[in-house]
């Protein structure tokens, strides 16, 4: 029973472009959100979260969305760059303290 | 600040044979945790410790697995026996009770292949 979904196993965008990585959760008690990123032979990196009081996190050109109703999150990165390329992978949890649940990530390419 | 230290990076053993990792954790983190990854899925967790005590080890294969930390400090995951079905990523992380909630951080992980 997969939680956390991420339908799109790579996307490829235009540097400059916008790139927005989609992420869908089955588990109607997640309340915490994360996004990682992880370059080849390192481990994942944590890029931005957000809780489920609200509906948007920005920090510089990453912002992530939240549509609870819809039990879906987004991440847009504008304008892309080319070392933005890595995998991207959603994680949820129930809460402070509570185990994340992870999806399988998404294959980020951005070509010059 | 020096990050999570994972040894050995690589490793290659036979089905059968038994296999052992270790972490460093980030100096005063408290949590640690064991995750693994297998090709083309996200990272699963195995076991997570409070310093020196299990939190949550629901998802490890106890017939095979086994994890320890000694001191609260760093730890050791170890297979015994090894299945073919164990090649995968390990990779180990720490958190903090303080800073940004619940953001843990990672090391390089151990790239296991069972032949």
């Amino acid at each position: 029973d997969q939680q956390v979904k991420q339908n799109s196993p790579s996307l490829s965008v235009q540097e400059g472009r916008i790139s927005i990585l989609n992420c869908d959760y089955t588990n109607s008690m997640f309340d915490y959100f994360l996004w990682y990123k992880k370059y080849p032979a390192e481990g994942p990196t944590f890029l931005i979260s957000i809780s489920s009081i609200k509906d948007k996190n920005e920090d510089g050109r990453f912002t992530v969305f939240l549509n609870k109703s819809a039990k879906h999150l987004s991440l847009h990165i504008v304008p892309s760059q080319p070392g933005d390329s890595a995998v991207y992978f959603c994680a949820a949890n129930r809460g402070y303290g509570q185990n994340f649940v992870f999806g399988p990530g998404t294959r980020l390419s951005v070509l010059p | 600040e020096a990050g999570v230290a994972q040894s050995p990076r690589y490793k290659i053993i036979e089905k059968r044979q038994s296999v052992a990792f270790w972490c460093n954790p980030i100096s005063g983190h408290a949590t640690l945790y064991w995750y693994q990854q297998i090709l083309g899925q996200g990272p699963k967790l195995l076991i997570q410790f409070q310093n020196n005590g299990v939190v949550d080890d629901s998802q490890l294969p106890k017939d095979r697995f086994s994890a320890e930390r000694l001191k609260g400090v760093d730890s050791t995951l170890k297979i015994q026996p090894a299945k073919l079905e164990d090649s995968a990523v390990y990779l180990c992380a720490s958190s903090s009770l303080t800073g940004i909630p619940d953001t843990q951080y990672f090391g390089p992980g151990t790239r296991l292949t069972v032949l």
